[in-house]
């Protein structure tokens, strides 16, 4: 399995554009997670999904930012429109169950808004 | 809210050399504890975790015993090697199935050969 995949690995984009971040989870797993990692707040999860479905969207930021997951291989993360601060790594990670440990991650998008 | 905070890096050894990482935490239940590595371009992998107080998890020359007492799970290696180098992140959860997920900042460890 090639694991999860993202796409693209880097972004650079100017304020006020919307970007897009992908992700193809590993297949057969019914979860899926959105992180962000910051150097100022570390890695949070933003949202994550169940045979996707959405569950739990607290950790967004705020509404400036989307998820979807349209089928069972493949979510994006949307921000429109973006932000200097949005400026972060963001990862994606699949599993079978909802346990930390049971998470594979993506090799993650790092994002730059300048 | 739980918290975990982790030595700041970077953390620079030279090869062979024994390694901590100190990891602390903060929580209102009986979390679970783990440390995750991110190798250079590449996400994060569980590299081992304990489920209760004076666990030990280990993996690849890595150990860290759950400490109640002192709220603190921290990272260990007798002997470090160059392939080591990566950011090394300690995590919680309250509950091994639930969404509250809590990292730490990271600590970047390079080995010197």
């Amino acid at each position: 399995d090639a694991g999860v995949i993202q796409s693209p690995r880097h972004e650079v984009t100017e304020m006020g554009q919307e970007v897009t971040l992908r992700c193809k989870p590993i297949s057969g797993h019914d979860y899926l997670f959105w992180y962000r990692q910051t150097m100022m707040r570390g890695l949070e999860l933003l949202i994550y999904f169940n045979n996707n479905v959405p569950i739990d969207d607290s950790g967004m930021p705020e509404d400036r930012f989307s998820a979807k997951m349209p089928n069972a291989s493949f979510s994006t993360l949307k921000i429109q429109p973006s932000e200097p601060r949005d400026s972060a790594v963001y990862f994606c990670a699949s599993s079978l169950g909802l346990a930390l440990d049971e998470q594979y991650f993506g090799p993650g998008t790092r994002l730059t808004v300048t | 809210g739980d918290s975990v905070t982790q030595m700041e890096g970077p953390v620079t050894l030279s090869e062979e050399a024994f390694l901590t990482i100190n990891c602390t935490y903060t929580a209102t239940g009986y979390p679970s504890l783990f440390w995750y590595v991110q190798y250079p371009g590449e996400g994060l992998q569980l590299l081992l975790k304990a489920t209760k107080a004076d666990d030990k998890g280990s993996n690849k020359g890595f150990e860290a015993t759950y400490r109640k007492e002192t709220t603190s799970f921290h990272l260990e290696k007798g002997s470090v090697q160059v392939s080591d180098s990566a950011v090394y992140f300690c995590a919680l959860t309250e509950r091994n199935y639930g969404q509250n997920f809590v990292f730490g900042p990271g600590t970047r460890l390079s080995v010197l050969p």
